[in-house]
């Protein structure tokens, strides 16, 4: 079992829906990043949390540590929202880098 | 600023060959981070730079692998010799500080 757990895999849905990405993580963290990447490009970073919520623009990110779980929402969805999203944490404990999930493909259908 | 640049952005050799990756972070960022992408499984970190030293590379596959950052500032990675299983994505990130990464577009490599 991966210590970070991402759903769905894989996710369509209509333009306009109101999407949400789940992330399970089950070792201690420091923080937790949500990452974009679209076909063909690098990886952007969306959010970084340690505690509560984010936004920006039609993007919010929730983080429950006690849970170990964080949501990444978009509100009215957009084709060009159709990426891979991915969930990575950095260990506590002096561990080095980020450990990941294996993403999340999101095609947003016009 | 530019941001972190890496080439080739793809790259096919043969078995058994040898490649180079380099990867040039933000301009001073001091921390450099490689990861791995293969087919189908999640991203895996391989090692971090502060500067020119090596603070991990516990995630390094085996000593077919050798990064380095002379002078600090960009990172090679070479492969040699090249097996099947080290195809996959190379992204490289760099940082100031903790926290605040920026990736690279990656380098896919593909051993035939």
């Amino acid at each position: 079992k991966n210590e970070v757990e991402q759903s769905p895999q894989n996710l369509t849905a209509q333009e306009g829906e109101f999407i949400t990405i789940n992330c399970s993580y089950s070792v201690g963290i420091s923080a937790l990043h949500w990452l974009q990447q679209h076909p063909g490009g690098g990886i952007v970073s969306l959010f970084m949390l340690s505690s509560g919520k984010k936004k920006h623009g039609r993007l919010i990110a929730t983080i429950n540590i006690q849970e170990k779980h964080s949501s990444l929402h978009i509100t009215a969805s957009h084709p060009r929202d159709s990426a891979v999203y991915i969930c990575a944490v950095e260990r506590g404990g002096g561990a080095d880098g980020l450990t990941f999930g294996k993403g999340t493909h999101l095609i947003i259908q016009p | 600023e530019a941001g972190v640049t890496q080439f080739p952005s793809h790259s096919v050799i043969e078995k058994g060959q040898t490649v180079t990756l380099r990867c040039d972070p933000i301009s001073g960022h001091d921390n450099l981070y490689w990861y791995r992408r293969v087919m189908g499984k999640e991203i895996k970190f391989l090692l971090h730079f502060v500067k020119e030293s090596k603070q991990d590379e516990s995630g390094m596959p085996n000593n077919r692998f050798l990064a380095e950052r002379t002078g600090g500032t960009y990172s090679t990675l070479k492969v040699q010799p090249a097996e099947l299983e080290d195809s996959g994505v190379y992204f490289c990130a760099s940082s100031q500080g903790p926290g605040r990464y920026t990736f690279g577009s990656g380098t896919r490599l593909t051993v035939v």
